[in-house]
């Protein structure tokens, strides 16, 4: 049982470039979501998606690009990484979008932008 | 601006011994309160999941309070162990974002060591 998983664990890049951070859960989940996580903030979110090819913001959405053609994948792209972009970015998932559901987190992705 | 505040910021204690962790939040409208296990390196774990209505909630050593009148939770830790050593997150959710799913507003955590 795989559950979700996130590639690269680990990224460096350079200003400017444009960086893909890739998430896959086989949950088959109606909902994923994308946070970061800096030091002395509480996990933020990016961006999130209700069902294929539905993507709506989050609190911090700027500079960042997501896409859903498929259930199981919710890649977020940097479209011109920033240092402020900086940072450990989480996805996670819930199967549907009642109070209680619970959301399961991947394991990360660090991405230094130099 | 709706807050999540977690207390203390950082705690050491020794294994076998009980330890409390406190959240204070100014979330309104309240919907639930979860707490999250981070360990070091990886993504958070859900521990409970409290709504309004239940003052305690366990699962296995741990155990969470919620005070909605007070808008205070409590996360106890009974006989820690190496393995709790991880940060501690406090979660309220308060409303239901505009595609559906919960808004959730993280605490920025405490972390625990656990030492021999």
């Amino acid at each position: 049982d795989a559950g979700i998983t996130q590639s690269p664990r680990y990224k460096i890049t350079e200003t400017g470039r444009q960086v893909t951070l890739m998430c896959h859960q086989t949950w088959s989940h109606s909902y994923m979501f994308w946070y970061r996580q800096d030091l002395g903030h509480g996990l933020r979110l990016i961006y999130y998606s209700a069902a294929a090819d539905i993507t709506d913001k989050g609190e911090v959405p700027d500079g960042y690009v997501v896409s859903r053609s498929k259930t199981e994948n919710f890649p977020l792209t940097l479209e011109s990484a920033t240092r402020s972009q900086t940072s450990v970015y989480f996805c996670a998932s819930s199967e549907s979008g009642r109070k209680i559901e619970t959301q399961y987190f991947g394991p990360g992705t660090r991405l230094l932008v130099l | 601006k709706n807050q999540v505040e977690q207390s203390p910021q950082s705690l050491i204690i020794l294994e076998g011994k009980n330890c409390t962790l406190q959240c204070n939040y100014t979330v309104s409208p309240f919907s639930n309160l979860r707490w999250y296990k981070q360990d070091t390196g990886r993504g958070p774990v859900s521990l409970t999941i409290m709504t309004f209505s239940e003052n305690t909630k366990s699962n296995g050593r741990y155990t969470a309070t919620l005070d909605a009148d007070t808008k205070q939770s409590s996360l106890h830790i009974t006989a820690s162990q190496l393995s709790d050593s991880a940060s501690y997150i406090c979660v309220v959710t308060d409303t239901i974002l505009t595609g559906g799913g919960n808004k959730l507003t993280f605490g920025t955590g405490t972390q625990l060591k656990v030492e021999l």
